[in-house]
């Protein structure tokens, strides 16, 4: 069946450095969204990708969406603290299935 | 607007016993999903709804998991009966719609924290 595959699982960095996380789909996707969730919260939506090749910016985050369809990445640039969380990608297939990845947990140094 | 709502925040209950989780989505919006989310096995969609009608229950883990959705405003996520390996956080979420090639946004809940003893 359809995965989503997500790394690192974890990452510890030191406040100021850069993070990325990666997903990876075993099928081609329709679109994929990006959702953070605080410790102890629920996740929020942060961004969708839609376009083969796409890339979004948000302040310090950037959102690519692979050429094929079937990869994503987000990358913070100069991490705050209060970047910490996890953060899961959730891939849409044309058959309207929803898979989420199983989350990169971020945790920052000051 | 309030958001997502789901009922209760924490439950704390003995194995064998009926656990009914609750879920009031936004209104307006079409879909409202079910998650559940462990340490082990991440965060897994269990069942989705569309205009009240179950689309997907393929997540399910078993036949102890059943839900429901009679109208547009409440659906119900009954385990019964529960088991320890039930504890986990379960979402509820909600959205406007899909269209095309897209979905929309989910709005997650707060959640349902169950201990199963």
């Amino acid at each position: 069946g359809q995965q989503v595959m997500q790394i690192p699982q974890y990452q510890h960095v030191q406040e100021g450095e850069d993070f990325t996380t990666y997903c990876n789909s075993s099928t081609t996707l329709s679109n994929i969204q990006w959702y953070k969730q605080r410790p102890g919260g629920h996740p929020v939506f942060l961004i969708q990708l839609v376009k083969s090749g796409e890339v979004k910016k948000q302040k310090r985050l950037t959102f690519q969406f692979g050429e094929a369809k079937k990869n994503s990445s987000l990358h913070i640039t100069a991490t705050q603290t209060t970047d910490v969380g996890t953060y899961f990608c959730a891939g849409y297939s044309s058959a309207s299935k929803i898979i989420f990845g199983s989350g990169t947990r971020l945790s920052i140094r000051p | 607007d309030a958001g997502v709502i789901q009922s209760p925040r924490h439950e704390v209950t003995e194995m064998g016993q009926e656990v009914t989780l609750r879920c009031k989505p936004i209104s307006g919006h079409d879909y409202l999903f079910w998650y559940r989310q462990t340490m082990m096995r991440g965060l897994e969609l269990l069942i989705y709804f569309n205009n009240n009608v179950p689309i997907d229950d393929s997540g399910m883990p078993e036949d102890r998991f059943s839900a429901k959705m009679p109208n547009a405003s409440f659906s119900t996520l009954k385990i019964q009966p529960s088991e320890p390996r039930d504890s986990a956080v379960y979402f509820c979420a909600s959205s406007l719609g899909t269209s095309g090639g897209s979905t929309d946004t989910q709005y997650f809940g707060p959640g349902t924290r169950l201990t199963v003893l």
